[in-house]
């Protein structure tokens, strides 16, 4: 199965900053990768769907970069509500597979 | 406005069964591919198995393969999944969820806890 590697586990920032996500693939997935907003208590939240669409509603605060292994989701400004864990997702392979997650706090 | 919920959850013994359901309204499920994630507690998140809209297509993560098995009921807008031979790893929060039409999950229920505990 395809293994993401999400880095870093734990990102610590303050409202305003710029948050730069990374998830890299263990084989390439093409563009075949999701990221997830998820909240204590929640579901999680589809933000970004074939590595740089953003899904319905999703504030263009947010934006996904990349292709192959390599992708990134870059919060431009962070919000107080953009504090919450961050899931990758692919795909291209059965299993479709998550990555660890990304958790991103207040500093 | 599309609602999923899960039913079904609770707690059971090592080397026993559950079922759950999804309960869908607000779109036409018939046309939607669907999908179990699952989340043990106070880890990430784990995809467990799909299906396709017609249910002919089906697919699952390798630790549940020949334990659980995805289904759904169009003539009743519900998912099911059918998990036998429980173990304690599959302690979680399982979450149905909808494929997009770009086969991303957009839709999520809120969750129902299986807790596998003799």
């Amino acid at each position: 199965e395809i293994v993401l590697t999400q880095s870093p586990a734990t990102l610590s920032l303050s409202p305003g900053e710029r948050a730069t996500l990374s998830c890299r693939a263990s084989q390439s997935v093409s563009s075949s990768l999701g990221w997830y907003q998820q909240k204590p208590g929640q579901a999680p939240r589809l933000l970004i769907y074939a590595a740089s669409n953003r899904a319905t509603g999703i504030p263009a605060r947010f934006s996904g970069s990349g292709s192959g292994t390599d992708f990134t989701l870059t919060i431009s400004s962070l919000e107080p509500e953009d504090f919450a864990v961050y899931y990758c997702q692919q795909r291209s392979l059965w299993p479709r597979t998550f990555g660890r997650g990304t958790k991103v706090e207040i500093k | 406005e599309v609602q999923l919920l899960e039913s079904g959850g609770g707690l059971a013994q090592p080397g026993g069964s559950l079922r759950l359901s999804c309960a869908a309204s607000g779109f036409t499920f018939s046309t939607y591919a669907m999908s179990w994630v699952r989340q043990a507690p106070g880890k990430g998140l784990e995809w467990v198995s799909f299906i396709s809209g017609s249910g002919g297509n089906t697919y699952y993560v390798d630790s549940v393969k020949g334990r659980f098995t995805i289904s759904r009921d169009n003539s009743k807008n519900t998912l099911y999944l059918q998990m036998n031979s429980l173990r304690a790893e599959d302690t979680a929060v399982y979450f149905c969820a909808r494929d997009s039409s770009v086969s991303y999950p957009d839709y999520w229920g809120q969750g129902t806890l299986v807790t596998v505990s003799s």
